[in-house]
């Protein structure tokens, strides 16, 4: 039973430009949340996606931006990027409901020169 | 709005050694609290969780208990070993008020290095 797989590992970009990166859930898994970690940081909360909607939303500009699929997958899209935008962005996926555990993917890391 | 805060790290500890991460949090209602680790280059795992007062959460050797009247969730070993070195990370979650699951609010992690 394949966990949460994220792609592509590695990315490097450059001010500016826009960059997508992708996420598949657990198997049977409806939900789908972004966390961005930054170097030594605790990861923060981007977005969460549930039926193909933007549920909640952190404290993140309008630069970055989500999709979900019917097929529960689901995007990130960060637009005009910045250097502090490089970090290790992480996926979630869990059941909908509350206290239902979330279960990370090992993340695509981002760097931006 | 909701805050996790951990002790800073690094801690570093010698084989089967006792282990005491303090984790104390402030929120709003009713949280569950979580405990997730991440070994280098990876991503989190779950390690245990609590969701409410009182509540006991335990695996692979760790404990926490859900603590109410301090708003603690301290993460306790009794015997670690050298394949426990990892960033440990405490999380309370925020239920969503229109669909979907939780969002997890993180402290900054506690990095725990463990020698022979």
């Amino acid at each position: 039973d394949a966990g949460v797989t994220q792609s592509p590992t590695h990315l490097i970009k450059t001010r500016g430009q826009q960059v997508t990166l992708r996420c598949s859930p657990k198997s049977g898994h409806d939900t789908v949340s972004w966390y961005q970690q930054a170097l030594g940081q605790g990861p923060q909360f981007i977005f969460q996606y549930y039926e193909e909607e933007e549920r909640q939303r952190g404290n993140f500009p309008d630069r970055f931006s989500g999709h979900q699929f019917p097929n529960y997958s689901s995007e990130l899209n960060v637009n005009a990027l910045l250097l502090g935008d490089s970090a290790l962005y992480l996926c979630a996926s869990s059941l909908t409901g509350s206290n239902q555990p979330q279960h990370f993917g090992d993340g695509t890391r981002l760097s931006i020169l | 709005g909701n805050s996790v805060t951990q002790m800073e790290g690094p801690v570093t500890l010698s084989e089967e050694a006792f282990l005491t991460i303090n984790c104390t949090y402030t929120a709003t209602g009713y949280p569950s609290l979580f405990w997730y680790v991440q070994y280098p280059g990876e991503g989190l795992q779950l390690l245990l969780k609590a969701t409410k007062a009182d509540d006991k959460g335990s695996n692979k050797g760790f404990e926490a208990t859900y603590r109410k009247e301090t708003t603690s969730f301290h993460l306790e070993k009794g015997s670690v070993q050298v394949s426990d070195s990892a960033v440990y990370f405490c999380a309370l979650s925020d239920p969503g008020l229109t669909g979907g699951g939780n969002k997890l609010t993180f402290g900054t992690g506690t990095q725990l290095k463990v020698e022979l």
